[in-house]
């Protein structure tokens, strides 16, 4: 099935800074990328996504990578603000089916 | 728009007791809904898969019979927890597929789940 890897597990930015999350996952036919923001307690909630298709998105401060070849991508933040202070999940649906597997989580930490 | 609820938010009970936890998809109908289990600064493990109208297809290693689902309607999923022992303590979310292909998972405030 599916691996999906995330690192770095905890990230530490000044405010202001830029923040970067990378995942790497196993299975070619994955086709959608999902990044997840998760406060504490709280619920996941989705920040963007990127579909096979497309190699960059953008939403004002943050980005998402995908390079399909070597079947890894990104999260950009930029501009950190304390506010952006969660774990960030990143996730990778296979094509064979409709069942998320999950990084293992960034734990972002934006100091003021 | 893409609402899930999740019922309830925190539930303490004494060990051998039989929860259940109801997830909703509020402004929309859901034929696939999921449940996840997270424990504390681990990331989200899927349960199981639960289908209208059809028998939920659980993950390598997660007990049916010890985490019954029912998918009963478009808009509402259940996972009781029978015979809730200490181990069992996590926290348990739902998410739910939107309408159409290829749309992203929405998720539940999820149920915090405390056995004494």
């Amino acid at each position: 099935g599916e691996n999906v890897e995330q690192h770095p597990s905890t990230l530490s930015v000044q405010e202001g800074d830029s923040a970067v999350i990378k995942c790497t996952y196993s299975d070619s036919a994955s086709n959608y990328f999902p990044w997840y923001k998760q406060e504490l307690g709280k619920r996941p909630q989705l920040i963007i996504d990127i579909r096979s298709n497309v190699g960059e998105k953008k939403d004002q401060r943050i980005a998402v990578t995908l390079n399909k070849t070597a079947k890894h991508f990104s999260l950009h933040i930029t501009e950190t603000q304390p506010e952006d202070s969660a774990v960030y999940f990143c996730a990778a649906l296979g094509a064979a089916g409709n069942k998320l597997t999950f990084g293992g989580g960034t734990r972002v930490l934006v100091k003021p | 728009g893409a609402v899930v609820s999740q019922h309830p938010s925190w539930v303490i009970c004494k060990s051998g007791t039989s929860v259940k936890i109801e997830c909703r998809s509020l402004d929309f109908q859901a034929t696939t809904m999921f449940w996840y289990r997270q424990f504390p600064k681990q990331s989200l493990m899927l349960m199981a898969t639960s289908n209208e109208g059809s028998k939920a297809t659980y993950e390598q290693g997660v007990e049916k019979d010890k985490f019954l689902i029912n998918h009963a309607s478009l808009t509402l999923s259940t996972l009781t927890v029978t015979s809730a022992h200490p181990e069992d303590s996590s926290f348990y979310i739902c998410s739910a597929e939107g309408t159409g292909v290829g749309q992203p998972q929405h998720f539940g405030d999820g149920t915090r789940l405390s056995i004494l």
